[in-house]
């Protein structure tokens, strides 16, 4: 399977823990992007990265959430001290090298805070 | 602010008729605009996209119409079938990010 891997699918946490969300993009992909999906709304995009920058991270909350995308390995979505409201669908996309290029969704990961 | 909206939260078609699905945007300049559909517990799928420079887009049996004057644009499903029924949503490339519609559920019946 080429496409964007996401896991865990689904992901639970009590209040406090702190959540990891992998991504691996699709092969040949080097932009990957994490968009977030609050029960009834559309999806949201938090932040755009490359291998080893953030490029654009204007939809990140200032606190608690951090995102990475190492030289090797897949990107990560890190939730500290997770509160109820960060419960959501969490989706990673990537694209290629080329303008006008669509990017490409995983799965998501659902995650619940107890 | 770069909003897209689709104003219909749900649309229901007989199969082998016609579904057309509709957004609005404001703001135009040079845009990239895509159309996604979502199954629940999927990610959304790419369907179609088209560049500002153009007015229409196909692909098989989805056409995009683009109207800049009235900064709308449409997704023309011909036929419908059951397996179209999904969330539709539009979204618009805004510097490297997507902005997305709030979504259309469309109801596809056989």
């Amino acid at each position: 399977n080429a496409g964007v891997m996401q896991n865990p699918r689904h992901l639970v946490r009590r209040r406090g823990q702190e959540a990891r969300l992998r991504c691996s993009p699709m092969k040949g992909h080097s932009h990957v992007y994490w968009y977030r999906q609050l029960p009834e709304e559309g999806l949201k995009f938090m932040v755009y990265l490359q291998k080893e920058n953030i490029i654009d991270e204007s939809g990140m909350p200032k606190e608690r959430f951090s995102a990475e995308f190492p030289k090797e390995g897949p990107s990560i979505l890190r939730i500290q001290q997770v509160v109820r409201g960060d419960s959501a669908a969490y989706f990673c996309a990537s694209s290629g090298d080329r303008a006008n290029q669509p990017q490409h969704f995983g799965d998501g990961t659902r995650l619940s805070i107890l | 602010d770069q909003q897209v909206k689709q104003n219909s939260p749900s649309l229901s078609v007989q199969e082998g008729r016609i579904s057309i699905l509709n957004c609005d945007y404001t703001n135009s300049m040079f845009d990239y605009f895509l159309w996604y559909k979502k199954y629940p517990a999927e990610g959304p799928t790419f369907l179609i996209s088209i560049s500002s420079i153009k007015d229409k887009n196909e692909d098989g049996r989805f056409t995009v119409f683009l109207n800049k004057s009235a900064k709308h644009l449409s997704l023309h499903i011909v036929p419908s079938q059951p397996g179209d029924s999904a969330v539709y949503f539009c979204a618009r490339e805004y510097g490297n990010k997507l902005v997305f519609g709030a979504g259309t559920i469309l109801r596809v019946k056989s």
